[in-house]
Parts: structure tokens; sequence; C-alpha cells
């Protein structure tokens, strides 16, 4: 039990469409990061949130956008959705040394 | 930049035998290094870690130790049971404190 938790837990979309999807922490930790799992590989890093303030961001367009609240949960946006981004997204979070998993969203875009 | 290269699997073994899942890196910096495992339908759980070279993680029965002058981080387990059946990724994480992951090693044990 790593007390990150992801809302919701699959989703489908259709290509164009917008979607956002939901991550809440333990008390405390104040580094949230978003990745992509698509299948059979490793995660991608997106972003990383660090005090509510973007802290590093991958190899991702800007349709790819994230927010994160003082109440140690955060959202990640993805506009104009495309066929390739159907995969797992994982929400972690922690302090900047170790971070911990949430179960995940799996988001299938047709 | 930084990379995680990890053996390639699947792997499949026999109860109680020995597990070896290779994981050597590149980083521009000294990295923390990482063992997560992902169960079937689950997301990752940190499975080990090591922060400076020499250190040994362990968790669960499993270790890997931090080899700067091979830049290595191998995982290993005397023992295995049914239920470490996973996928095994080997992360480092630098300064910037992103997490750069390996592709995964399918392992799959059998009673």
């Amino acid at each position: 039990e790593t007390g990150v938790t992801q809302s919701p837990t699959h989703l489908i979309k259709t290509r164009g469409q917008q979607v956002t999807l939901r991550c809440s922490s333990q008390s405390g930790h104040n580094t949230v990061s978003w990745y992509q799992q698509a299948l059979g590989q490793g995660p991608q890093f997106i972003f990383q949130y660090y005090r509510e303030e973007e802290n590093g961001r991958g190899n991702f367009p800007p349709r790819f956008s994230g927010l994160q609240f003082p109440n140690y949960s955060s959202e990640l946006n993805v506009n104009a959705l495309e066929l390739d981004d159907s995969a797992l997204y994982l929400c972690a979070s922690g302090t900047q040394e170790t971070q911990y998993f949430g179960p995940g969203t799996r988001l299938l875009v047709l | 930049g930084n990379s995680v290269t990890q053996m390639e699997g699947p792997v499949t073994l026999s109860e109680e035998a020995f597990l070896t899942i290779n994981c050597t890196y590149t980083a521009t910096g000294y990295p923390s290094l990482f063992w997560y495992v992902q169960y079937p339908g689950e997301g990752l759980q940190l499975l080990l870690k090591a922060t400076k070279a020499d250190d040994k993680g362990s968790n669960k029965g499993f270790e890997a130790t931090y080899r700067k002058e091979t830049t290595s981080f191998h995982l290993e387990k005397g023992s295995v049971q049914v239920s470490d059946s996973a996928v095994y990724f080997c992360a480092l994480s630098d300064s910037d404190y992103k997490l750069s992951f390996g592709a995964g090693t399918t392992v799959t044990v059998r009673a």
C-alpha cells in the first residue's frame, strides 16, 4: 500500500477528445510525477511537479499538461487524444529521492 | 543522457531456483538506483534502492549492489517462489529526480 490513489481505473476515449486523470497522494509528499507506460514497455517520464510548480518535463508534446494542488492531489490533462496515447498512466509521489506509484489509469483511445 | 539497459526476458524458473536479472546504466551524474516490481494488473511497487556506490539494497529476499566501476545494479534472489512472478524494472534517478526505466524483465516461476 503506497498511499497513492488514481482515478479512474479505466477510461475509453475517442481520437481528438480531451481527458483528465487524477492522482491523490499522502500528506508530506511534495513531489508528484506522471509516467506513461505503453504495453510491454517501461514507464516514460512525462513531467514532475514540486510544490505546485512544474519541475521537469520529458519528451512529450504540450498537449500533455498537469497541475498539482495544495491538498496533495494532482491532474494530468491530455488534449487532442491520439491513438498512440493508449497506455497505462502512472502517478508517482513522494520525496524527491524516493517515489511511490499509484495503481495507474488505463486509457484506451479509439 | 541517462539510460538503463536490463536483461531481456522472459525468464522462466522453477520454484527455489536462483534468480539474477542484469541491469546496467549510463548517467551523467551520481544516480540513485532502484528496482521496481509490477505484478499482473497492478502499478509499480518499489522493491529496493541504493543511493551511492557499494550500497546494497535488500527487501523480501531480493538484493542488488550498486557497482559504480561496472555501472551495474543486478538483482538477485537465492530461492524464488511462485509469488515472485512479475515484471521487474530497473531504474535510475539523477539530480533532477526523474526516473529513467529499463524495458522490464518478465519473470515466471513455476511450481
